[in-house]
């Protein structure tokens, strides 16, 4: 089984600072063929389901604010809010779907500085 | 819009079945594989099966495979869950999600969920 490690496992952060979020696979989500990275983020805020945010490891998902951004390949991954809102405040999954079974990272929980 | 609404969940006892269902809307449900995620309370997000577009492939996490079943009625834009042998462990709140790429991919978007609680 592929193995996401977030870091850190919480995070806060002053209202309009930047906050990052590290994801780390056991092996390589990069499929060569297509030079595309398997890796997408998701938002939940409590009670509520998750919401993806970010596939692809870089694509933004239609509707999600452009302070979002994702980026990294291979084995890292890094989640970058570029300048923290309160309605951001969340737990942030990365999620693996280059093979089955498909894995999250356990959760980074962001909150206000 | 898309929407999924699961249905089912409720208080089991050990070894005891239950069987969730998931309707969905607003999307061609028999072009897309579709997904049981759940998440035990206070704790992160595992993924629990797929089943592809046609149902005809199956994919199941280690911790239910043999005890869960999913399947789908694409007539009924319908998908199953039905859980045998049911563990305390088993207590979470389980949500379809629809895949995001195809059969293999993102889940986007998801159900509201639906707490399935094992205990005597």
């Amino acid at each position: 089984d592929i193995v996401m490690t977030q870091s850190p496992d919480s995070l806060a952060v002053s209202l309009g600072e930047r906050a990052t979020i590290n994801c780390k696979s056991s092996q390589s989500v990069l499929y060569s063929s297509n030079n595309k990275n398997y890796l997408a983020w998701y938002q939940q805020k409590p009670g509520q389901p998750p919401k993806v945010l970010i596939y692809w490891a870089s694509t933004r998902q239609s509707g999600v604010p452009d302070r979002f951004s994702g980026s990294g390949s291979g084995t890292d991954f890094t989640l970058t809010i570029s300048s923290l809102q309160a309605a951001d405040v969340a737990v942030y999954y990365c999620q693996q779907y280059y093979t089955t079974p498909l894995t999250f990272g356990q959760g980074t929980k962001l909150e206000i500085k | 819009q898309v929407q999924l609404v699961e249905s089912g969940g409720g208080v089991v006892q050990p070894g005891r079945s239950l069987r969730l269902s998931c309707a969905a809307s607003g999307f061609t449900f028999s072009s897309s594989g579709i997904h049981w995620v759940r998440q035990a309370p206070g704790k992160g997000l595992e993924w629990v099966a797929l089943i592809s577009y046609d149902g005809h492939n199956k994919y199941y996490a280690d911790s239910v495979k043999g005890r869960f079943t999913i399947s789908r009625d694409n007539s009924k834009s319908t998908l199953y869950l039905q859980m045998n042998s049911l563990r305390p462990e088993d207590t979470a709140v389980y949500y379809c999600a629809k895949d995001g790429y195809g059969d293999l991919g993102w889940f986007d978007p998801w159900g509201q969920g639906t707490l399935v609680t094992v205990s005597s």
